[in-house]
Formats: C-alpha cells, sequence, structure tokens
C-alpha cells in the first residue's frame, strides 16, 4: 500500500461548482498534514495545513478524519484560477521529517 | 523576503558532464530537502537533511550527491547525468515543531534541468 493515495480526476467542473477529493494515508501515527497546489511547470505551494479539528480558508475547506484515515479538500464556488494539480502531503512518521506526497489531484474549471 | 531560492532555473548539460544545482535559504530552517519531479508525476524525494543529519532515499540512484555546507546552502550534484535524469529539481526547507510534527514545506523556483 502507498503511503498517501489521491484520486488522480482528473475533476472537470464547471464555474461556480464545487467541488471536493480525498487523500488516503497509511499510518495512523502521522501528524502533520497539508495540501498544496501546483500549477504546470511551476514548484508546490502551500494552500492550507490540515488541522485535526478541520479548517477553512476563504473558499476552501479541509478536513482530517483520523478515524478512516485521510485528509479531504473540498473547493466552494469554484474559480477559473482554481484549475491546478491539488498534492496531498503528509508528514507519515513523527521524528522523520519526511513529507510523503500524493500523485496529486487534477482539478479543471471550465468557464 | 525570507525566501527558498534556487539556481539556475534552467540547466542544459551534456550525457555523462557532471552539474551541480544549488539551493539557499534565508528562512533558518533545519530540515533541506531535494526532490525530482518529472512530467505529470509527484515530486520524488531524493535526500533531507536535519541539520548535519544526511538521509538518502534508498532508491536513490549513486549518481545523485548532496552536501549541505551550512544551514543556508545545500547542493545536489549528479556526477554523470543521463537522459532519465531531465527533470524539475526542487529544494524545500522546513523546521521541526516542538510537537516533532513539521511546519509546511516552502519550496524554490526549482531548477528546470536537461541532458543533451
Amino acid at each position: 500500500r502507498k503511503e498517501v493515495e489521491q484520486d488522480p480526476g482528473p475533476f472537470n467542473v464547471p464555474e461556480g461548482a464545487t467541488v471536493a477529493f480525498n487523500c488516503t494515508y497509511s499510518n495512523s501515527a502521522s501528524q502533520s498534514f497539508f495540501w498544496y497546489r501546483q500549477d504546470c511547470r511551476k514548484e508546490p505551494k502551500l494552500l492550507m495545513s490540515v488541522y485535526s479539528s478541520g479548517n477553512e480558508d476563504g473558499r476552501f475547506t479541509a478536513q482530517l478524519n483520523r478515524a478512516s484515515q485521510y485528509i479531504s479538500l473540498l473547493i466552494r464556488d469554484s474559480k477559473l484560477s482554481d484549475s491546478a494539480t491539488y498534492l496531498c502531503v503528509v508528514n507519515i512518521l513523527a521524528g522523520d521529517y519526511k513529507l510523503s506526497f500524493g500523485a496529486g489531484t487534477t482539478v479543471t474549471v471550465r468557464a | 523576503d525570507a525566501m527558498v531560492i534556487q539556481n539556475p532555473r534552467y540547466q542544459v548539460t551534456q550525457f555523462g558532464k557532471p552539474v551541480t544545482l544549488s539551493c539557499s535559504q534565508t528562512l533558518n530552517h533545519n530540515v533541506m530537502y531535494w526532490y525530482q519531479q518529472k512530467s505529470s508525476q509527484a515530486p520524488k524525494l531524493l535526500f533531507h537533511y536535519y541539520d548535519k543529519d544526511f538521509n538518502n532515499e534508498a532508491d536513490t540512484p549513486d549518481n545523485f550527491q548532496s552536501r549541505r555546507p551550512n544551514t543556508s546552502f545545500c547542493f545536489l550534484d549528479i556526477r554523470s547525468p543521463g537522459l532519465g535524469d531531465a527533470a524539475m529539481y526542487l529544494c524545500a526547507t522546513s523546521r521541526v515543531l516542538g510537537t516533532g510534527g513539521l511546519q509546511p514545506q516552502h519550496f524554490g523556483d526549482g531548477t528546470r534541468l536537461s541532458i543533451l
């Protein structure tokens, strides 16, 4: 089983739609979770950290479900500029300092 | 602004000719990483340092070496680049939290390596 797994998509949605996707992780002791976005031929950029209680940043909501070992990202009122690949990143082992990446979920928002 | 700086942005080298990529940071982060990313794939970790402690991924080819002479700088050396080494190379930094977790990584802009 991979350490971090994501649905690759692509998710093709109209402007204004809501889109959500998950990421599962293998180690129940994992502590730190992040969502990054990556545009074509650019470096990954932090979208948001994911906290135990869930957190929201504008149109973006992240949730952590420890019991089922997944995190989720929900994008409300999608904009064309939200088109990107969203990478799930997990610090699998506390004290290991290594962050494992999912393969990414591609989202395309169409006009 | 504090940041992670990679040089050069684009590097072209000949098959088998050694190349060095550099990364510097002004964030004073104690963890630094080198990733290789090929088209439509997730970044693949090559190495990471916690301070001067070096960690090599098991599947990182021997052709790849790294140096971290001080907190601010880290280098990736590719001793004999092959065509399969053409990729984007990303440097990232992070800081260990008191709880043992990690702050989010900050990435440099990357170096795109081409092999002739």
